[in-house]
């Protein structure tokens, strides 16, 4: 069964420094999202992609972050200086688009020094 | 967005029937229901979707009555392996395109 990838599974980064996470959505997809959840609290919403542009974003998703689909098959979230706050799991889901649910990669655990 | 309501936590043991219901009494016209299974540190897994009636797969059942305003997922004979947090999620049609949210969930835990 198709799955969406995610690498690092695991990332330490110093405070203030630029950390990109990716992800391999499933290849006939056409809807990217990523997600973020900090320990022993709820799965949140931060921005969805679709036709090389954002749709929807949240209010997590300020300017110190940012996404991009580099090529056919990685879409990737930047965080440009992170703060000790942006420690969390990161997942990355994709959808085929109308009525279809959205499947999630297995997440990076991002860890803020 | 509807609202939804559905237990903290419940119990079982292996081998067991397990139903968790949700509630989502302004559930709107257009609005499907979800659900997600999520494990330690893995991200939530798609496990079932409906609209009304009863939805039925290789791993579980969704019931709806006519009304809408609850749904129930059914585990048939639960395993450890099963033990998990269960996310109920109403949304729109475009939940392909849309961002879900996700409230606290069900935390089931299978015992021997």
């Amino acid at each position: 069964e198709p799955e969406v990838t995610q690498t690092p599974s695991h990332q330490v980064t110093q405070m203030g420094q630029e950390v990109i996470l990716r992800c391999v959505p499933i290849s006939n997809h056409l809807y990217f999202y990523w997600y973020r959840q900090i320990l022993g609290q709820k799965v949140e919403f931060l921005v969805s992609f679709y036709n090389n542009e954002i749709s929807e974003k949240s209010e997590i998703f300020d300017d110190q972050f940012s996404v991009e689909r580099p090529d056919g098959s990685n879409f990737t979230l930047k965080i440009r200086s992170t703060k000790l706050e942006d420690s969390a799991m990161y997942f990355c889901a994709s959808s085929g688009g109308q009525g279809q649910p959205q499947h999630f990669g297995d997440g990076t655990r991002l860890s803020i020094l | 967005l509807a609202k939804t309501t559905q237990p903290i936590s419940m119990d079982s043991y292996e081998g067991q029937e397990v139903n968790i219901t949700c509630s989502h009494n302004n559930i709107a016209t257009n609005d499907y229901i979800t659900w997600y299974q999520q494990f330690p540190s893995q991200g939530p897994r798609f496990i079932i979707q409906g609209y009304k009636t009863k939805v039925t797969n290789e791993v579980a059942s969704l019931f709806i009555p006519a009304d809408r305003k609850s749904s129930t997922l059914s585990l048939p004979r639960v395993s450890l392996s099963d033990t998990a947090v269960y996310y109920c999620l109403v949304g729109d049609m475009d939940t392909g395109r849309r961002a879900l949210t996700f409230g606290s969930g069900t935390r089931l835990q299978v015992q021997p």
